[in-house]
């Protein structure tokens, strides 16, 4: 089957440590994106990457950091310098608007994120 | 800069009536507009979509509406159901293949 998966489902961590959430695809696409969400809200772009080896800063970008070193992984490390990081973490993919396939994008799971 | 916004927070009606989620947005370059489905602890579920050479298309009892002149778009759900309760979001694409979404409308549906 294909699909996007994030893992884990539930993550906490102390204050001041960095955490790497995790974000895998294999349905071929060439866009990921992560996305935060905070309760009653709606969903800022974190990062985004049109291609492997490519990424941009999203409108919240600050505290953040991510690679794309594989088209099928995109993933996010929370750093110490995220002021605010619990939240429900979300991540994205897409075929991109240059393919054929013009409307096939996909969410994960999420990652809810704690920080004690 | 590029922003999607939807005019109403919480929008609440009667099971069988119909529902109309509206949303604007400000960059007249995007070409390419979705509509997401998000029930409570879960990703968004993708609904229907939309291209700027389109005015309207329609979907299993849900219609997008695009009016470019106004840059508004709206979401229509034929007979509302309890199973239609959630946060609907639009989202634009721009540049880059960025993808960017409103703050969200919360559908309740009574019976």
């Amino acid at each position: 089957d294909g699909g996007i998966t994030q893992s884990p489902k539930y993550l906490f961590r102390k204050e001041g440590q960095n955490v790497t959430l995790s974000c895998e695809q294999n349905l071929n696409h060439d866009a990921m994106y992560w996305y935060r969400q905070d309760p009653g809200q709606g969903l800022r772009l974190i990062y985004y990457s049109q291609i492997v080896n490519d990424f941009q800063k999203g409108d919240i970008a600050e505290g953040y950091s991510v690679s794309r070193e594989k088209k099928e992984s995109f993933p996010l490390t929370v750093t110490s310098a995220q002021k605010n990081p619990t939240a429900f973490y979300l991540c994205a993919s897409y075929t991109g608007r240059e393919s054929p396939v013009y409307n096939e994008q996909f969410f994960g799971p999420g990652t809810r994120l704690t920080v004690l | 800069g590029e922003s999607v916004g939807l005019h109403l927070p919480t929008l609440s009606v009667q099971e069988g009536d119909n529902s109309i989620i509206n949303c604007a947005y400000s960059n007249s370059a995007s070409d390419y507009f979705i509509w997401y489905k998000q029930e409570s602890g879960k990703g968004p579920q993708f609904i229907i979509d939309i291209r700027s050479n389109m005015d309207k298309r329609q979907g299993q009892r849900v219609t997008v509406l695009l009016n470019k002149t106004v840059k508004h778009l709206s979401l229509q759900i034929a007979a509302t159901q309890p199973g239609d309760s959630a946060v609907y979001f639009c989202a634009e694409l721009g540049g880059y293949n960025k993808l960017i979404f409103g703050a969200g409308t919360r559908l309740a549906v009574h019976p």
